[in-house]
């Protein structure tokens, strides 16, 4: 079993819909939680970061962690076709430095 | 640019021969992490180091993998005897002193022919 769970899609929504995206994880330890954005041939893009359970918001992106239930979200809302890329989730125990990474899900707005 | 610098973009490599990587951490930050990228693959972890130290080397190759980061200059991925599977993305990413918040560089893309 892999440490993160990410379901790799790919996604498909219409411009201004609402995306969920989500990771499970299995590693107690982990209590930095962070979302990525990669567009193809990129660097990943650090779109959130938090370290404890609840919501935080940025603008039209908002993360949510739930640690009692190993569980993290990502939500976009009003989407954009300019927001069709790869989401990766990543997390780490904050002793180490490492950062373990979901497989990443592919979304697509469509105009 | 202030933001974490990788070069070269692109790199062919013949088999057996060497590779070398260079990253720019973003200005004011200490610490280098190197990731390797698969296709349809996650990113994983390689090493994380700090100024003329290496910190955790757990997700590095036993053989032919090396890293550095000098007092003076880039950190360095080295790959000695490239093979075809050494093929792939690697990113660096910096973060600053006590914070877990890594800022990725645009990534090298190794290609062994």
């Amino acid at each position: 079993q892999k440490e993160v769970e990410q379901d790799p899609g790919p996604l498909s929504v219409p411009e201004g819909a609402i995306v969920s995206l989500n990771c499970t994880y299995s590693n107690s330890a982990f209590q930095y939680f962070m979302w990525y954005r990669q567009y193809s041939r990129k660097g990943p893009e650090l779109l959130m970061y938090t370290y404890s359970s609840g919501n935080k918001e940025d603008g039209r992106f908002t993360a949510q962690v739930d640690k009692s239930s190993k569980y993290i979200s990502l939500f976009i809302r009003d989407s954009q076709p300019s927001d069709s890329a790869t989401y990766l989730c990543a997390m780490s125990s904050g002793n180490t430095g490492k950062l373990i990474f979901g497989q990443g899900t592919t979304l697509q707005v469509k105009p | 640019n202030a933001g974490v610098m990788q070069n070269p973009r692109h790199l062919v490599r013949r088999r057996g021969q060497e590779a070398r990587l260079r990253c720019s951490p973003m200005k004011g930050h200490s610490h280098v992490y190197w990731y390797r990228q698969l296709p349809e693959e996650g990113l994983k972890f390689m090493v994380y180091l700090q100024k003329e130290n290496i910190i955790d080397e757990s997700g590095m190759p036993k053989e032919r993998f090396s890293a550095e980061f000098p007092k003076e200059g880039p950190s360095i991925l080295r790959i000695q005897q490239v093979v075809r599977g050494d093929s792939a993305a690697y990113f660096c990413a910096s973060s600053g002193q006590g914070s877990d918040e890594q800022y990725f560089g645009p990534g090298t893309r190794l290609t062994v022919t």
